[in-house]
């Protein structure tokens, strides 16, 4: 799977957008990009994935740039509890197993 | 929102003692999977399943064993607890699917005395 790289930290002010940058340059043509964010020792939860079109859900939107180097999760209007690590992960469309989390961006949502 | 349960939720026990960690999942979901997390580091992935009667041993080196009996039951055993073993447990489990995107349970926190 590709690595990825993200900041270590983020503040964001409530209410603003929180917009959190992913670098995936090795990433290949069947590789999808996912997004988690883990609260507090609390279980990972799922937010968004895309393969080369950008996607949006109720919780966020995810913009893949055009060469799928690099990626952004939008949070449109952040809030204290979004507050998290947020994790970019690169994963095989074939079925791979495993999810490597890496160490992830801290974001710091502050009011 | 995902259907999946881990108990307990926070064990404290001494060494030595066997343990299972119990998770569940009401989705119907063939794949599971076990992560060990201590704090503020990564997930490492230390087991996983495709199915019933299914599994295989992740990237993380695990004195743990688990067994899948039934689809919605993926338990996980240490036999002798050490402090070693003291971090978090993370279940999840995924549809087999192209994207397969996985959805985590709460957690148990074992601390090994």
């Amino acid at each position: 799977d590709a690595k990825t790289t993200q900041p270590t930290s983020m503040d964001c002010a409530e209410g603003r957008a929180a917009n959190l940058p992913c670098n995936h340059s090795t990433i290949s043509g069947n590789e999808y990009v996912y997004w988690y964010r883990q609260i507090h020792s609390q279980g990972p939860q799922y937010i968004i994935h895309g393969l080369k079109n950008n996607e949006t859900n109720e919780m966020a939107s995810l913009i893949i740039t055009e060469d799928r180097k690099s990626s952004t999760l939008i949070l449109p209007h952040a809030t204290l509890r979004d507050t998290a690590v947020y994790y970019c992960i690169v994963r095989g469309g074939d079925n791979t197993d495993k999810l490597i989390f890496g160490t992830g961006t801290r974001l710091q949502v502050f009011p | 929102e995902a259907d999946i349960y881990q108990t307990p939720r926070y064990l404290v026990i001494g060494t030595g003692k066997k343990i299972t960690l119990e998770c569940s999942q009401t989705m119907g979901h063939d794949k599971m999977y076990w992560y060990q997390q201590d704090p503020g580091m990564e997930l490492h992935l230390i087991h996983y399943s495709y199915g019933v009667n299914s599994t295989e041993k992740g990237d993380l080196s695990s004195e743990s064993t688990v067994s899948r009996i039934r689809t919605e039951h993926f338990p996980l055993t240490l036999e002798s607890a050490r402090p070693s073993h003291t971090s978090q447990y993370l279940c999840a489990s995924s549809e087999l699917s192209l994207t397969d995107t996985q959805y985590f349970g709460p957690g148990t926190r074992l601390t090994v005395l």
